[in-house]
């Protein structure tokens, strides 16, 4: 298997314009995690979807954030407008109840997003 | 709620050192326990588990032990490589749950 998918890798943009991550999670996989990591406030965890429906957005920072899972094999993540306090590394990750209690998540490489 | 709190870092060890990261959790059920190593420029993976009391989850020469008596996952691991320096991160997940909990993360520079 490939692994979770992420793209762009990087994404530099100036404030105000509208971002958008992508992921594709690993196949097969029935939850899905969209996660932030920075510096001053470590990896929070934004929002989370099983079977394509959204669980838990309680981590979303604000309205400009917005996530969507279409189909069991895309999801993707907005910021609309976007703003400097918005750089991260935005991380996306999967994992299966499927077989047992383990639960383990898989991470894809993340996004760096830089917002000028 | 679930919580996971991880020794403060940075950590920094000489090669060939003994490594401790101590971890502590509270969790309303029976959780699955998990640590997570990420290196520069990467996501984090999976290092090792442990789903019940005394179990021990072990990779790569690191290993931790399920201490449900004391509420700890420590992560050990008798020599360390300088090719071990990451940031390490002690999860938990409720068994019957999809989310996971993380700690802080702790960064380990190992020198030559």
């Amino acid at each position: 298997d490939a692994g979770v998918i992420q793209s762009p890798r990087h994404e530099v943009t100036e404030m105000g314009q509208e971002v958008t991550l992508r992921c594709k999670p690993i196949s097969g996989h029935d939850y899905l995690f969209w996660y932030r990591q920075t510096m001053m406030r470590g990896l929070e965890l934004l929002i989370y979807f099983n079977n394509n429906v959204p669980i838990d957005d309680s981590g979303m920072p604000e309205d400009r954030f917005s996530a969507k899972m279409p189909n069991a094999s895309f999801s993707t993540l907005k910021i609309q407008p976007s703003e400097p306090r918005d750089s991260a590394v935005y991380f996306c990750a999967s994992s299966s109840l499927a077989g047992g209690p383990y639960n383990e998540q898989f991470f894809g490489p993340g996004t760096r997003l830089t917002v000028l | 709620g679930n919580s996971v709190t991880q020794m403060e870092g940075p950590v920094t060890l000489s090669e060939e050192a003994f490594l401790t990261i101590n971890c502590t959790y509270t969790a309303t059920g029976y959780p699955s326990l998990f640590w997570y190593v990420q290196y520069p420029g990467e996501g984090l993976q999976l290092l090792l588990k442990a789903t019940k009391a005394d179990d021990k989850g072990s990779n790569k020469g690191f290993e931790a032990t399920y201490r449900k008596e004391t509420t700890s996952f420590h992560l050990e691991k008798g020599s360390v490589q300088v090719s071990d320096s990451a940031v390490y991160f002690c999860a938990l997940i409720d068994t019957n749950a999809g989310k996971s909990t993380f700690g802080d993360g702790t960064t380990l520079t190992v020198k030559p």
